[in-house]
């Protein structure tokens, strides 16, 4: 079953702007993570961020949680063309350790 | 970050033959694999997961018998797709954990199979 959905699934912006994608899931959580996908590649770990945590940084990227609202959000400053992909969130349902995936969102970032 | 490998990254098969693909841990012994699928702009579909030395857990709906997992070590798992049909063409990916809460997954590049 598909437990995180994130928001837009496609976002289109200029480099240099910020970009922010939302993440909303349905049940209990102990950690939520995100990951890049370059198209036809594997994945990449960016943030795990821990349910009772409310932010974590690294780099250009700050992840936010809100348990209450069942809801994270990714936020990419200063975006670069490089940064084009799709962003998927993984949730793992209550009493799993097995991440769950999102459908995505797709970004492009224009030079 | 570990590294997971996946070979062949791509494999292009006639309908009816047997395909198998390799997911390697290469700095690090996975307790726990995963394998997954992902059909374009589409999300990635747990199909099994297997540890090792033991018979995988395949996910609802994904038919054990034509998708069979050996976990064999703790730096090898394989997937191999029988008889393979045109509808079997997909991404899959694999994941390589050291198991349990505190995990982090480690993905494989993908192996992009087409069945004509």
């Amino acid at each position: 079953s598909q437990q995180g959905e994130e928001d837009p699934q496609a976002l289109s912006i200029q480099e240099g702007e910020n970009a922010t994608m939302n993440c909303s899931y349905k049940t209990s959580i102990n950690n939520l993570q995100w990951y890049r996908q370059n198209s036809g590649r594997g994945l990449v770990h960016l943030i795990l961020i821990r349910s009772n945590e409310r932010e974590k940084h690294s780099g250009r990227l700050r992840v936010t949680l809100d348990t209450s609202k069942k809801s994270s959000s990714l936020l990419i400053t200063a975006s670069r063309a490089a940064d084009t992909a799709s962003y998927f969130c993984a949730t793992d349902e209550g009493g799993s350790y097995i991440p769950t995936f999102g459908r995505g969102t797709s970004l492009i970032v224009h030079p | 970050g570990a590294v997971v490998s996946q070979h062949p990254s791509w494999v292009i098969c006639k309908s009816g033959t047997s395909v198998k693909i390799e997911c390697r841990s290469l700095d690090f012994q996975a307790t726990t694999m995963f394998w997954y699928r992902q059909f374009p702009k589409q999300s990635l579909m747990l199909m099994a997961t297997s540890n090792e030395g033991s018979k995988a857990t395949y996910e609802q709906g994904v038919e054990k018998d034509k998708f069979l997992i050996n976990h064999a070590s703790l730096t090898l798992s394989t997937l191999t797709v029988t008889s393979a049909h045109p509808e079997d063409s997909s991404f899959y990916i694999c994941s390589a954990s050291l198991g349990g809460p505190d995990y982090e997954q480690y993905f494989g590049p993908g192996t992009r199979l087409t069945v004509t």
